[in-house]
């Protein structure tokens, strides 16, 4: 199935350091939705925006509906040991219902 | 206000078995959809309903069903079991039918020896 390009797949990185990952595809999306998976558990939503050039930030996360909307964009400031996990993107099209496609994922590393 | 909950967690089947699988939303939410995640295919839409209708589905055989109760609580049914049909399977709710915010349960891990 279709999935979006989002990089990097992984990074290994020191507490306190900044990260940030993107999500691009040839489709446009209405929604960009960002996820984070712990081992054995369900991705939990952390961010979601509606509106091209829309910036949200949640804590220590920021994230951009990029103005082509065919992109988005995820920082973790000043990353901590729990920050650990897989960060997966997710766009929605209006006119395929509550249908999700999925980036492959990048998996955090943070070295304390 | 609980979460998704899905039951069981997890499940070892035999090849050629079936299994249901079931998924009850977040109180208020009459959206549900199921996702299968493996580590080469990731996670791939199945299936959405919206007030007991199917409304999309996605690119998997014909084995994998599903259904809507009136209180929203969905089950997935998967027959004839084949190898490759081990994954975890996660549901997801939301409030309406092309809603854009979306739950996830803890999931279903699904064996199939």
């Amino acid at each position: 199935g279709q999935q979006l390009n989002q990089s990097p797949q992984s990074m290994f990185i020191q507490e306190g350091e900044d990260v940030s990952m993107n999500c691009t595809s040839s489709s446009i999306f209405n929604t960009w939705l960002w996820y984070k998976q712990d081992p054995g558990e369900g991705p939990v939503l952390l961010i979601a925006l509606y509106k091209a050039g829309e910036l949200t930030s949640n804590g220590r996360l920021t994230a951009q509906f990029g103005t082509t909307r065919k992109d988005s964009f995820l920082n973790i400031s000043a990353s901590i040991p729990s920050d650990v996990g897989i960060y997966f993107c997710a766009g929605q099209s209006t006119n395929a219902g509550n249908m999700l496609t999925f980036g492959g994922g990048t998996r955090l590393m943070v070295k304390p | 206000k609980a979460g998704v909950t899905q039951t069981p967690r997890y499940l070892i089947k035999t090849r050629g078995q079936q299994v249901t699988l079931s998924c009850s939303p977040i109180s208020g939410h009459r959206s549900v959809s199921w996702y299968q995640q493996t580590p080469g295919q990731g996670l791939q839409f199945l299936f959405e309903y919206f007030s007991e209708t199917q409304r999309n589905k996605g690119n998997f055989p014909g084995r994998f069903s599903g259904r809507q109760f009136s209180n929203s609580r969905s089950e997935m049914n998967v027959s004839t079991l084949e190898l490759g049909d081990s994954a975890l399977y996660l549901c997801a709710s939301s409030y309406g039918h092309a809603d854009g915010e979306q739950y996830f349960g803890p999931g279903t891990r699904l064996t199939v020896t």
